[in-house]
């Protein structure tokens, strides 16, 4: 079974400053792919970065970025340049061989301070 | 605002009492989903649709949940009767792709319908 795993309870970053969103995953399948969502309080889920299992580099998107640590099964989000409207819950999420369905983690939530 | 739309956006509603909820998924789009979330949670699959034909249901509570996709484009969530754990984020996403393998698309989900039973 697939299991993301989410401990950061909160964090907190000042503005122009980067910040790391830290996420493990679990799955015995060689092939998958782990997606970043980020929820502002309005409720959308707004796609943010992929990363696939067989990539060799690590995903960018903007200022978006995905530390993919394959032996540690872990797949960080860092952002950078920090932006007030970046304050908002993101979630790690997995989809796998089997099932375009995906998992997801408990969601961090990101604060940022002007 | 996003491109799978649902409505409506907010109900609150009574226990025992039915509820629906609607989805229009981005044109082109094969596959459908319905994701309950609750708050402070990550969102879990209720139920997935490949064009008209339920994928997977198995999180599905089917003795109150119903779910449909009639014409293989939108869709509707029921609940009958609701009950107070009910209360939660219900999110419609939709894919291109099939739903029985696993894709580097992404979902693209809806502003969700936030309900609450009284």
């Amino acid at each position: 079974a697939q299991k993301i795993t989410q401990t950061q309870p909160g964090m907190f970053v000042q503005e122009k400053e980067a910040v790391t969103l830290d996420c493990t995953y679990d799955t015995s399948d060689p092939s998958y792919g782990l997606f970043w969502y980020k929820q502002p309080s309005s409720g959308e889920m707004i796609f943010l970065i992929y990363q696939g299992s067989y990539d060799q580099q690590n995903a960018t998107e903007g200022r978006y970025s995905l530390n993919f640590q394959k032996a540690r099964k872990s797949a960080n989000l860092v952002i950078s340049a920090s932006q007030l409207g970046d304050s908002a819950m993101y979630f790690c999420a997995m989809g796998t061989g089997a099932n375009s369905k995906l998992t997801f983690g408990k969601g961090i939530t990101l604060s940022v301070r002007p | 605002e996003a491109e799978v739309a649902q409505s409506p956006r907010y109900k609150i509603t009574e226990k025992s009492q039915a509820v629906a909820f609607w989805c229009d998924p981005i044109s082109g789009h094969a596959t459908l989903y319905w994701y309950r979330q609750i708050l402070g949670q990550g969102p879990e699959l209720l139920v997935q649709f490949q064009d008209e034909s339920v994928v997977d249901d198995s999180q599905l509570p089917k003795d109150r949940f119903s779910a449909e996709r009639l014409k293989g484009v939108d869709s509707t969530l029921k609940i009958q009767p609701a009950e107070l754990g009910d209360s939660a984020m219900y999110l419609c996403a939709s894919s291109w792709g099939e739903a029985k393998f696993y894709s580097n698309q992404p979902q693209h989900f809806g502003d969700g319908t936030r309900l609450s039973i009284l």
